[in-house]
């Protein structure tokens, strides 16, 4: 069974400082993994979708990796703003196409 | 449509009651799905659509739980006999079939609170 593990489960930053989620997860039988931000009492939005050939997708202030061999993904945030706060989840999709997710970084940007 | 739509977005519903709660997703999306979130808790996986076979309905917590998908578009989760335990955030999320492409949509939710 995937486990989807996120770290820290939560943390507060200063404005302007760069963030850095951690995702590992134990089954590297991947077809992709997606980042996903939800706000207080909303649904997902998704941020990044990296394939589980690709090493890296950006979007803007967003940079994911994927490093499927040891089963681990990085979100980077650069220059984080008061708006970035929510938490973060972590999904990966496997071979039952079903998506596995970590239970998520709660981030507060502080102005 | 643009999105993943669901309704209601918030549902009160005394325990012992039955509800019924809706997902119509993107179009051309032969993929659903239905995951609960319950409070301080991670996503959890109910059940799976794909097309015209067989549901995957083994997230499914109890046989009070079941859900239908009509003409392969809008599907609605049914729980039988609800329980307090039973309150949580239904999300409804939809895909492309390939699995190379599978980028998940999802909806805003139902917040269902079972008094």
């Amino acid at each position: 069974k995937q486990e989807v593990t996120q770290i820290p489960a939560a943390l507060s930053v200063p404005e302007g400082e760069n963030l850095v989620l951690n995702c590992s997860f134990t089954d590297s039988a991947i077809y992709n993994l997606q980042w996903f931000r939800q706000d207080p009492g909303k649904g997902l939005t998704s941020l990044l979708l990296i394939q589980s050939s690709q090493r890296e997708q950006t979007s803007g202030r967003l940079n994911a990796s994927l490093d499927k061999s040891s089963g681990r993904s990085t979100l980077y945030i650069a220059a984080s703003q008061p708006g970035d706060s929510a938490t973060y989840l972590c999904a990966v999709r496997g071979g039952n196409n079903r998506l596995a997710f970590g239970k998520g970084n709660q981030v507060v940007v502080i102005p | 449509g643009a999105g993943v739509s669901q309704s209601p977005s918030n549902k009160v519903t005394e325990k012992g009651k039955d509800v019924e709660l809706r997902c119509d997703p993107i179009s051309g999306h032969t993929a659903l799905y239905w995951y609960r979130q319950s409070l301080g808790q991670g996503l959890e996986f109910l059940i799976y659509f794909q097309g015209n076979s067989a549901p995957d309905k083994s997230g499914l917590p109890s046989d009070r739980f079941s859900a239908e998908r009509t003409g392969g578009s809008v599907s609605t989760l049914t729980i039988q006999r609800t329980q307090q335990e039973d309150s949580a955030v239904y999300l409804c999320a939809s895909s492309l079939a390939s699995r190379a492409d599978g980028g998940y949509t999802f909806g805003s939710g139902t917040r269902l609170t079972v008094v």
